[in-house]
């Protein structure tokens, strides 16, 4: 089973309005975090916002808010008043913390965002 | 602010030639991580170093070595360089901090097309 699932391979939004990237995640870890990158046309990786499993709040960066449902195992991407610079690939990606994991991340397959003026 | 400083960007290999792909971060990260990016698809972790002189197999080691004889350093070599290793490779690293939220910083990637 794949541990990161990323069920929309595109999405359109407009300028201005609000848009949900979705993402769910499979683990037994009870402890984990979940990040978001966005990887413009460019190529470069750029990191975005982080919620670990222990965190009461959801997490927030600017226009970026992360909607985490833990029961559900979703973690979903808010971009809110999107902007034509918000046009890329965004990725969503876990760490699992025990079993001497290291730090590594698993990555889902993306979702490529593009914003109509 | 160099960051994470991959080299080449771009490569251009024949079948069976070999190469080292670098990787240099001046941060001080203890974690080092390598990645593949396929086309239209997510990063697939190589290998992996949490420090000097210490490196594990990540989920795709085939056809690839690594080495990590200083902190800022993790070359990534090519032995018989192979179509299916066609791809976009990452190099990343992070603090040793544990549980935190610190995110891995990325490279600029080097592309690579093996024909």
């Amino acid at each position: 089973a794949q541990k990161i699932t990323q069920t929309q391979p595109g999405m359109f939004v407009q300028e201005k309005e609000a848009v949900t990237l979705d993402c769910t995640y499979d683990t037994s870890d009870p402890s984990y975090g979940l990040f978001w990158y966005k990887q413009p046309s460019s190529g470069e990786m750029i990191f975005l916002i982080y919620q670990g499993s222990y965190d009461q709040q959801n997490a927030t960066e600017g226009r970026y808010s992360l909607n985490f449902q833990k029961a559900r195992k979703s973690a979903n991407l808010v971009i809110s008043a999107s902007q034509l610079g918000d046009s890329a690939m965004y990725f969503c990606a876990m760490r699992e913390d025990s079993g001497g994991s290291n730090y590594k991340l698993t990555f889902g397959k993306g979702t490529l965002l593009t914003v109509n003026p | 602010n160099a960051g994470v400083t991959q080299t080449p960007k771009f490569r251009i290999l024949k079948i069976g030639q070999s190469m080292t792909l670098q990787c240099a971060q001046d941060m001080n990260h203890n974690y080092m991580y390598w990645y593949r990016q396929d086309p239209g698809m997510g990063l697939k972790l190589i290998y992996y170093s949490v420090g000097a002189g210490i490196t594990d197999k990540g989920e795709v080691p085939n056809g690839y070595n690594v080495s990590r004889s200083t902190t800022e350093d993790f070359p990534l070599r090519l032995e018989l360089a192979a179509p299916s290793q066609t791809s976009v490779y990452f190099c990343a690293s992070r603090r040793g901090t544990p549980f935190s939220n610190q995110p891995q910083h990325f490279g600029d990637g080097t592309r690579l097309s093996i024909l």
